[in-house]
């Protein structure tokens, strides 16, 4: 079975901090895509990427960014914290573009505060 | 359509019922149409994938059905037991995008 993992369960910070969400995936899949969760709002995408050191702005990029050195790690990083990115964040991986399903992480709690 | 768009936002139904969601998303440029289901505390499960139109597929008490043509797609659940409480997402898969997400549909069955 495919593992997607998220660093943190759940994380608290403090406006203005630097954060990194790190999600790991351990079936050498080609995409990775980071989303948040908010009541009412559904699944959003922040970005994607398609390969290693590329990346793709979702629907909500602002205050966000990216990173993927390695295939198999995908960080989101939130450059200065802000209480409007409270938030679960939900990494995920797929084999390829071509129809393949996504494998979700189990979620990451961020609260800023 | 510009958005992926799902009916009921919620519902309850008593165990035993059967029930259907809808999914309706752009048909322009569409390459497949995803469900999952996502249980409280758990991360999104995928259910099925569909590309083609008149697309029909089924795990157990679920099937899904997909109309490209006129971008909906819908999932039944038969005899709906509490275990299949959970929130249903839909997600369209656009030529040469990532999957967009409707905001699902909250199932709750009572014993």
């Amino acid at each position: 079975d495919v593992k997607v993992t998220q660093s943190s369960r759940y994380l608290v910070k403090r406006t203005g901090e630097k954060v990194f969400l790190e999600c790991v995936q351990d079936m050498d899949h080609e995409n990775m895509f980071w989303y948040r969760q908010d009541p009412g709002l559904g699944l959003r995408l922040i970005y994607f990427s398609y390969d290693v050191k590329m990346k793709e702005k979702g629907d909500i990029p602002e205050g966000y960014s990216v990173s993927r050195e390695k295939k198999e790690r995908f960080s989101l990083i939130l450059e200065s914290a802000s209480t409007n990115q409270t938030s679960m964040y939900l990494c995920a991986s797929s084999l390829n573009r071509r129809g393949s399903p996504l494998h979700f992480g189990n979620g990451t709690r961020l609260t800023v505060t | 359509i510009l958005n992926v768009e799902q009916s009921p936002q919620s519902l309850h139904v008593q165990e035993g019922d059967s029930t259907n969601f809808t999914c309706s998303f752009p048909s322009s440029n569409f390459y497949a149409l995803h469900w999952y289901r996502w249980e409280t505390a758990k991360s999104p499960e995928a259910l099925f994938v569909m590309t083609l139109n008149g697309d029909e597929k089924k795990k157990g008490r679920i099937s899904a059905t997909l109309n490209t043509k006129e971008g909906y797609s819908y999932l039944y659940i038969k005899g709906s037991q509490p275990e299949d409480s959970a929130t249903y997402l839909c997600a369209e898969n656009q030529a040469g995008t990532a999957l967009i997400f409707g905001k699902g549909t909250t199932l709750s069955v009572s014993s």
